[in-house]
């Protein structure tokens, strides 16, 4: 069965501090892996579909890399108002969440 | 372009009443996606729509819910009767792509139901 872990559950930075989400997964034959955005209270807001390993694709503080197993959300120098949860899907057979990451960034 | 449209945004009912909820795709979308939402976790499947016609539906827990998209656009969502455990955001989804394609979803602000 498709899977998806990601980790850490929370996290919190400084302003200005980079770090990285993880996203593993196990999934017969993967057909795109995603990273959303999600603010309390409102949908998932996409930002990134990566397709094949050795893909990397970029959005103001944001960086998606895969890898075969595993992507990762690197964050370049937050702001507050990066805090939201971010969550990462797989499309294989059907289409599978991960439970999340919340970040906060405090100023 | 407007984006994906849900109502209500809250719903509060008692366990074995009924409710529905509605969604609006995006215009042109052939997509529609319905996933249940609890609170602290991922967006979890419900129904896959291509269309008007159902593509997977695997996850939907049939004996009581149930979901139609007349006319290939506009969809509803439909509980009878509820039990504790639906509380949870329902989340309606669309893509421009059909089944095989690239399909990046759009969501809409979703329905925060509890179920009392």
């Amino acid at each position: 069965e498709d899977q998806v872990t990601q980790s850490p559950e929370a996290l919190r930075l400084q302003e200005g501090e980079s770090s990285s989400l993880n996203c593993s997964y196990t999934v017969s034959g993967l057909r795109g892996l995603f990273w959303y955005r999600q603010d309390p209270g409102k949908g998932p807001e996409f930002l990134f579909t990566l397709y094949s390993a050795g893909e990397e694709k970029e959005k103001e503080r944001l960086k998606a890399t895969l890898t075969k197993k595993e992507s990762f959300l690197h964050i370049t120098a937050p702001k507050p108002e990066d805090s939201a949860t971010y969550l990462c899907a797989v499309r294989g057979n059907d289409m599978r969440f991960g439970a999340g990451t919340r970040l906060t960034v405090k100023p | 372009e407007a984006g994906v449209a849900q109502s209500p945004r809250y719903k509060i009912i008692e366990k074995r009443q009924s409710v529905a909820f509605w969604c609006n795709p995006i215009s042109g979308h052939a997509t529609l996606y319905w996933y249940q939402q609890i609170l602290g976790q991922g967006p979890k499947l419900l129904i896959q729509f291509q269309n008007n016609g159902v593509v997977d539906d695997s996850q939907l827990p049939k004996d009581r819910f149930s979901a139609e998209r007349l006319k290939g656009v506009d969809s509803t969502l439909k509980i009878q009767p509820a039990k504790l455990e639906d509380s949870a955001v329902y989340l309606c989804a669309s893509s421009p792509h059909g089944v095989g394609g690239t399909d990046t979803q759009y969501f809409g602000p979703g329905t925060r139901l509890t179920v009392l």
